[in-house]
């Protein structure tokens, strides 16, 4: 399994962004996927699940409304598209496999990207 | 909304057992995983459903719950167990991590 995100950078506030990750090693729409992200010197927090199909999504109240997120089973792509970016969502971004198969929620994340950083500043 | 509460930090001797716990309202309820996070690297799953392990993850490693909290331990613990730990359960659809507990090995 591999997981690999880009799309970080430094954008203004107010501004947007799509940060994606490229899936390999596992079939890809069987399994729900996520988004994690963990701002500096911070813990974890979720952001996002999609199932397997992209019929169902989830989202943290922080971020409900202004983050949206997809996945493109025939190119074993997942996406993040972030709108109205504040400065409080300056962090490094995970992608993360579920393990419960093709449901969006439940279960534990069995395998993590390395991240990509996101730095929201003027 | 929900919180899993888990101390900030742990500080255990090489070779003795070093205990993370996570804590939450009808955790009993919940399935919980833990996952270790060292310095500039990404987390690793090392348990999950609770009790669980996945392949490739030491023996050393063990997860418990007794009602609304769930433990880690790590059975002679190594220098290279010296990691932040998280704990996680979802709450209907909200996954919720805990703060992360900074286990120290000296």
């Amino acid at each position: 399994v591999q997981l690999v995100e880009s799309g970080g950078g430094l954008v203004q506030p107010g501004g947007s962004l799509r940060l994606s990750c490229a899936a390999s090693g596992f079939t890809f729409s069987a399994y729900g996927m996520n988004w994690v992200r963990q701002a500096p010197g911070k813990g974890l927090e979720w952001l996002s699940s999609i199932s397997g199909s992209g019929d169902d999504t989830y989202y943290a109240d922080s971020v409900k409304g202004r983050f949206t997120i997809s996945r493109d089973n025939s190119n074993n792509a997942l996406y993040l598209h972030m709108n109205s970016l504040r400065a409080d969502d300056t962090a490094v971004y995970y992608c993360a496999k579920g393990a419960l198969g093709p449901a969006a929620r439940g279960g534990a994340f069995d395998f993590w990207g390395q991240g990509t950083t996101v730095t929201v500043s003027s | 909304s929900y919180d899993l509460t888990q101390a900030p930090s742990v500080s255990v001797s090489p070779g003795q057992t070093a205990s993370i716990t996570c804590s939450g309202d009808k955790l009993e309820n919940k399935f919980a995983s833990w996952y270790q996070q060292k310095p500039g690297q990404s987390p690793v799953l090392v348990i999950y459903h609770d009790i669980r392990r996945p392949s490739g993850i030491p023996e050393r490693f063990s997860g418990s719950k007794s009602g609304n909290t769930a433990t880690l331990t790590i059975s002679g613990t190594q220098a290279m167990d010296e990691a932040a730990y998280y704990c996680q359960a979802w709450d209907i659809s909200t996954a919720v991590f805990g703060g992360g507990t900074k286990l120290t090995v000296l």
